[in-house]
């Protein structure tokens, strides 16, 4: 139990574009869906945190803007980098969070999707 | 001073060793404490989970808590070349709202050599 994951696997756009990345949680219902972002050798950073249903809160220094992020559905949530550029060429991971309940068995931890490998050219 | 202190190695180390990581923290709030094992271009994995201080074993894994000194520690017993990967500490202090974060070490890069 407790899958989340991630598509596209990798994607290559060119500057200037958008780029929707989807996370979903597959065999759980994710009342909060979490953002990271992860330069090589780096740890992850926060991007920000989606509760179902309403805005989404962004660490300080992400621009709400760039990254719109939508948590449409229990199981669904989007991250949409617009207008990249190189700068934002990056793993991008996301997170699911569930209700209580046993299925989770750990019910409360975070558990990731597989990532997003972004490059802008 | 980063919240979560971490060595990002890398640390290599024969098969079969036994393998310590650790990581220390300066925020005496921090409850519950977890370690993910991330492998090359994948996401992190929740290897093990504590709530407050003490041991937990599971297999060949076992987390220790130590919240007086502030510091966590992950060992691996009988370490295999598939034990190879970044493992990330992480610590939060309250899993249940969800308004809780959880803070990551940077990770510590682990090899084992065969």
């Amino acid at each position: 139990g407790a899958v989340v994951s991630q598509h596209p696997s990798w994607v290559i756009c060119k500057s200037g574009t958008s780029v929707k990345i989807e996370c979903r949680s597959l065999d759980f219902q994710a009342t909060t869906m979490f953002w990271y972002r992860q330069f090589p050798k780096q740890s992850l950073m926060l991007m920000a945190t989606s509760n179902e249903g309403s805005k989404a809160t962004y660490e300080q220094g992400v621009e709400k803007d760039k990254f719109l992020i939508n948590h449409a559905s229990l199981t669904l949530s989007t991250l949409t980098v617009t207008s990249a550029h190189p700068e934002d060429s990056s793993f991008y991971i996301c997170s699911a969070r569930g209700d209580s309940g046993a299925l989770l068995g750990v019910q409360e931890t975070q558990y990731f999707g597989p990532g997003t490998r972004l490059l802008v050219l | 001073q980063k919240e979560v202190e971490q060595d990002p190695g890398p640390l290599s180390v024969p098969e079969g060793a036994i393998v310590s990581l650790n990581c220390t923290y300066s925020n005496s709030a921090f409850q519950y404490f977890m370690w993910y094992r991330q492998y090359s271009r994948k996401g992190p994995e929740l290897l093990m989970y504590t709530y407050s201080s003490g041991n937990k074993e599971d297999g060949r894994f076992t987390a220790q808590v130590d919240k007086s000194s502030k510091y966590i520690s992950l060992f691996i017993r009988d370490s295999q070349p598939s034990d190879s990967a970044t493992y990330l500490c992480a610590m939060s202090a309250e899993m249940a709202s969800s308004a809780s974060k959880i803070i990551f070490g940077s990770g510590t890069r682990l090899s084992i050599r065969p």
